[in-house]
């Protein structure tokens, strides 16, 4: 079972690239990496997600060494609109026989971007 | 047009009620799912149901229960609530494939009296 572990908050100014760790010692062979996003009073959203190396979108880049037991987040010049929790998600749906499907979400960075 | 719905949004009710919250999605998607948030705001997952088979069911109360009558619902029935199921609940569904990118629905803050 891949825990995750997250600081639980970082602060940041506009304009600069905020990078956020996650540790998942335990990552199984077939967890895929993911990053959520959630404001206050929403559901989260996704961002990004990867299995090994390096992953790029619009967004956000996911950086994931060999052995994977980290991730990282990577968010280039953020603004005040990104202030949000952002979350770590592990796990592999799981497939044929039921409840063998986990799915973990770390505690949640709280980011907060200064002016 | 509302990806991922859940009704009601606020529910306010006393100690040992039955409840329910409903969830419905129009994406197609073929898996949907309930967490729980708390005041920490971990995030939890309760159960996942894939084409109405019920595939992910963490250990919660057995007062909790989903129940999927088409691919497009999932609603979540609690019955005799107590004060520690106060928290936001959160449906959200996925493709089975695609099951890492979930549109979630907006939440339903349950507080319990």
């Amino acid at each position: 079972l891949a825990k995750t572990t997250q600081p639980i908050s970082m602060d940041s100014y506009e304009g600069q690239e905020v990078n956020i760790t996650c540790s998942h010692n335990n990552i199984a062979t077939n967890d895929y990496i993911t990053w959520y996003q959630q404001f206050p009073s929403q559901g989260p959203r996704f961002i990004i997600q990867g299995y090994k190396t390096k992953v790029t979108n619009e967004v956000a880049s996911l950086f994931i060494p060999a052995d994977r037991k980290s991730s990282t987040l990577s968010l280039p010049r953020v603004s005040l609109s990104d202030t949000a929790v952002y979350y770590c998600l592990v796990g592999d749906p799981g497939h044929g026989s039921s409840n063998t499907g986990k799915l973990i979400f770390g505690q949640g960075t709280t980011l907060q971007v200064k002016p | 047009d509302t990806a991922v719905s859940q009704t009601p949004k606020y529910l306010v009710t006393q100690m040992g009620n039955d409840k329910s919250i409903k969830c419905e999605q129009n994406l197609g998607h073929d898996t949907m799912y309930w967490y729980k948030q708390d005041s920490k705001k971990f995030l939890k997952i309760m159960f996942s149901y894939n084409n109405k088979e019920l595939i992910i069911n963490e250990t919660v109360p057995n007062r909790f229960s989903p129940k999927s009558p088409d691919k497009a619902h999932l609603n979540l029935h609690i019955n005799s609530l107590e004060l520690g199921d106060s928290a936001v609940y959160f449906c959200a569904s996925s493709p089975w494939r695609d099951y890492y990118e979930q549109y979630f629905g907006p939440g339903t803050r349950l507080t319990v009296t």
